[in-house]
């Protein structure tokens, strides 16, 4: 049972080079986040979504894009890297404990994808 | 505006002792609350949650938490800390409003003393 998974673990890039990050779930989950995490500033979410063919923006998209195609994929894009990028991309999915017409959203993580860009 | 606050960034204590992290929030109504641990180069794994009733809570790895509506706290204590919960741990808040986003604090940072 794999869970999360993000592929690459590690990557440098060159200011203005592209990549893609993935992140995979085999847990059926609805929704998907990407969140990047900052010594001192805890998780931001950059982007999330709420099922396949839908993507919303977080706390701070500016400079990345996401695709849902599949469900259980969730693609983080960097189309012109900057320094100001280099940080710890997490990628999360959760699923909904429905009850007393609340949902209870429970997250779990994959195991991180640390991005330096120079 | 919705914030979670962790007031400690380091806290070093002996193993054996006991472990108490901080954790205050605001929201608008009884928020979702949930404590994670990342130990280094880890993702985050959940150690416990609380939706609604009982206000303490039992999580993982035998950690607890109370959740306390007058002070908007949801502190994370351990009686007897061992040298393996090195680690970051973050508090986070999450939407009952159906935007299933969470709100991080920004982590408290674990040293556990031989």
């Amino acid at each position: 049972n794999a869970g999360v998974t993000q592929t690459p673990k590690f990557r440098v890039l060159k200011t203005g080079q592209s990549m893609t990050l993935l992140c995979a779930q085999d847990m059926n989950h609805e929704y998907m986040y990407w969140y990047r995490q900052d010594p001192g500033m805890g998780l931001r979410l950059i982007h999330y979504s709420v099922g396949e063919g839908t993507t919303a923006k977080g706390e701070v998209p500016d400079g990345y894009n996401v695709s849902r195609l599949k469900k259980q994929n969730f693609l983080l894009g960097l189309e012109s890297a900057a320094p100001s990028q280099t940080s710890v991309y997490f990628c999360a999915s959760s699923y909904f404990i429905y009850g007393t017409g609340m949902s209870k959203n429970i997250q779990y993580f994959g195991a991180g994808t640390r991005l330096s860009v120079l | 505006a919705q914030s979670v606050t962790q007031p400690d960034i380091h806290i070093t204590v002996s193993e054996g002792a006991s472990l108490e992290l901080r954790c205050n929030y605001s929201y608008g109504a009884t928020p979702y609350l949930f404590w994670y641990v990342q130990s280094p180069g880890q993702g985050l794994q959940l150690l416990l949650k609380y939706f609604s009733g009982d206000t303490l809570v039992q999580g993982i790895k035998g950690f607890e938490a109370e959740f306390k509506r007058s002070q908007s706290s949801f502190n994370l204590r351990k009686p007897s800390v061992h040298w393996s919960d090195a680690a970051e741990y973050f508090c986070a808040v999450g939407s009952t409003s159906g935007t299933y986003k969470y709100i991080f604090g920004t982590g408290t940072r674990l040293k556990v003393l031989a």
